[in-house]
C-alpha cells in the first residue's frame, strides 16, 4: 500500500531563518506530487505541483521554491523566512493521468510552522 | 477567477441526524470533484468523489449529488456521529488539464450529542 512521510511535524522558526521540509511517498512510482499551504481555518492553497524529477511548477509567487531530487521525494524550501509563511503546510500525491481509474490525491500528515 | 465556493461556513447538527454540506463551483469545465475531511491537526481525508457524467454517487453512510445545469455539489451524511464532526472541503478539477484540484474554504461540521 501506499504511504506519504512528512517531517518536521510542528516546527518553530524566527524570520529570517532557512526552511526545508521534506515529504517521502512509499509503494507508488512516478507519482505528481504537490505542496499546499493552509492558513488557520481556511482552506488549501496549492503552491507548487510537480509531475517528475526536475520538474516544478509554482502556483503562486511568493518567499519559498521546491526541488523534486528523487521520483518519490519532494522538498520545500526557503531561504529567509517571513512571518506570512507561518501555516501548516500539507503534501500530497496522485497518480499520473491516464495511469488510474481515481485521481484523488492523497495527502500526508502536515507540517505545522510558526515563524516568530 | 473561477473557484469553487460554499455556502456555510458551519453546520451543527444533532447526533443521529442527517448532514448536507453545500458547494458552488463556477468553473463549467470542471469534471471532476472531491470531497475531502479535515480533523484538527491532520491532513485531508477523501471521502468520496465524483465525474461530471454522474449525478449521484454513494458510499459508506455518504452520497454526492452534482447538479451541473446550477454547478452545485452537495455531501450526505447519513446517520450523523461524533467521529463526523471536522472540516469538510469540496474540490474540484479538469483531468484533462492535470491533476491540480481547486479547494472551496471548508465547511465546520459539529455534531451535538
Amino acid at each position: 500500500s501506499q504511504t506519504i512521510h512528512q517531517w518536521p511535524a510542528t516546527l518553530v522558526q524566527p524570520v529570517g531563518s532557512p526552511l526545508s521540509l521534506e515529504c517521502t511517498v512509499e509503494g507508488t512510482s512516478n507519482p505528481n506530487l504537490y505542496w499546499y499551504r493552509q492558513a488557520a481555518g481556511r482552506g488549501l492553497q496549492l503552491l507548487f505541483y510537480s509531475v517528475g524529477i526536475g520538474q516544478i511548477s509554482s502556483e503562486v509567487p511568493q518567499n519559498l521554491s521546491a526541488s523534486r531530487p528523487q521520483d518519490r521525494q519532494f522538498i520545500l524550501s526557503s531561504k529567509k523566512l517571513l512571518l506570512s509563511d507561518s501555516g501548516f503546510y500539507l503534501c500530497a500525491w496522485s497518480v499520473q493521468w491516464g495511469q488510474g481509474v481515481t485521481w484523488e490525491q492523497f495527502f500526508g500528515p502536515g507540517t505545522r510552522l510558526t515563524v516568530l | 477567477g473561477e473557484s469553487v465556493g460554499l455556502h456555510l461556513p458551519t453546520l451543527s447538527v444533532q447526533e443521529g441526524d442527517n448532514s448536507i454540506i453545500n458547494c458552488a463551483y463556477s468553473n463549467s469545465a470542471s469534471d471532476y470533484f472531491i470531497w475531502y475531511k479535515q480533523e484538527s491537526g491532520k491532513g485531508p481525508q477523501f471521502i468520496i468523489d465524483i465525474r461530471s457524467n454522474m449525478d449521484k454517487r454513494q458510499g459508506q453512510r455518504v452520497t454526492v449529488l452534482l447538479n451541473k445545469t446550477v454547478k452545485h455539489l452537495s455531501l450526505q451524511i447519513a446517520a450523523t456521529q461524533p467521529g463526523d464532526s471536522a472540516v469538510y472541503f469540496c474540490a474540484e478539477n479538469i483531468l484533462a488539464a492535470g491533476n491540480k484540484l481547486t479547494f472551496g474554504g471548508g465547511t465546520r461540521v459539529l455534531v451535538k450529542p
